[in-house]
């Protein structure tokens, strides 16, 4: 089974920090994606990765950047949090090689950010 | 971005009642998937359609691929109070680019004992 972990399930940070938020997965998957979830909005793309060190901007990217040194490791960071940010994140992986890259995404169980 | 119509919102069903949800899109589709989401858990992949017309069971959930390739349905047979969750549908066009996915703002079910 395919195995996305998000380091931590809860998270309560302040306003103005610098906050990471870390994805890691074992499938071996080319693909990486961050999302937000908030009631009424369903999920909303911040930014994926589809190889090492290469990143694209989702809907939503304002405000966030993410990191891709590794393959299984895909790290969004929040530059200077805010209160606008408190919600729920996302990840999730896919593979892209077979079916011509329509590989259904895996998520993790997500991490609960609270900004004060 | 863009979203997909996903409907019902919301429903609640007597347990072993049979639920259907679907979801419905301007843009042609060359992927549907469904996925289940529990209280504070990420979404679970639960069946993935690939072709037009397709038609799909996993248990007691049956999935289809719409002939116009712009909606897709999932239904539940006989259903049980762990069925309870938001069920979300996710859709890959290609217009949409290779690797993204485009969600529905999901059907949250509730199941009566």
């Amino acid at each position: 089974d395919v195995k996305v972990t998000q380091s931590s399930r809860y998270l309560v940070k302040r306003t103005g920090e610098k906050v990471f938020l870390e994805c890691v997965q074992d499938m071996d998957h080319e693909n990486m994606f961050w999302y937000r979830q908030d009631p009424g909005l369903g999920l909303r793309l911040i930014y994926f990765s589809y190889d090492v060190k290469m990143k694209e901007k989702g809907d939503i990217p304002e405000g966030y950047s993410v990191s891709r040194e590794k393959k299984e490791r895909f790290s969004l960071i929040l530059e200077s949090a805010s209160t606008n940010q408190t919600s729920m994140y996302l990840c999730a992986s896919s593979s892209f090689l077979d079916r011509g890259g329509n590989q259904p995404q895996h998520f993790g169980d997500g991490t609960r950010l609270s900004i004060l | 971005g863009q979203q997909l119509n996903q409907s019902p919102q919301s429903m609640f069903i007597q347990e072993g009642e049979d639920v259907s949800m679907n979801c419905t899109s301007s843009s042609i589709f060359n992927t549907w998937l469904w996925y289940k989401q529990d209280p504070g858990e990420g979404p679970v992949l639960l069946i993935a359609l690939y072709k037009a017309g397709e038609l799909t069971s996993n248990g007691r959930l049956t999935a289809q691929f719409g002939i116009t390739r712009k909606d897709s349905f999932l239904n539940i047979s006989a259903s049980i109070p762990s069925d309870v969750g938001i069920y979300f549908c996710a859709g890959q066009s290609i217009t949409s680019g290779t690797y993204k996915y485009i969600f529905g703002t999901g059907t949250r079910l509730k199941v009566l004992a």
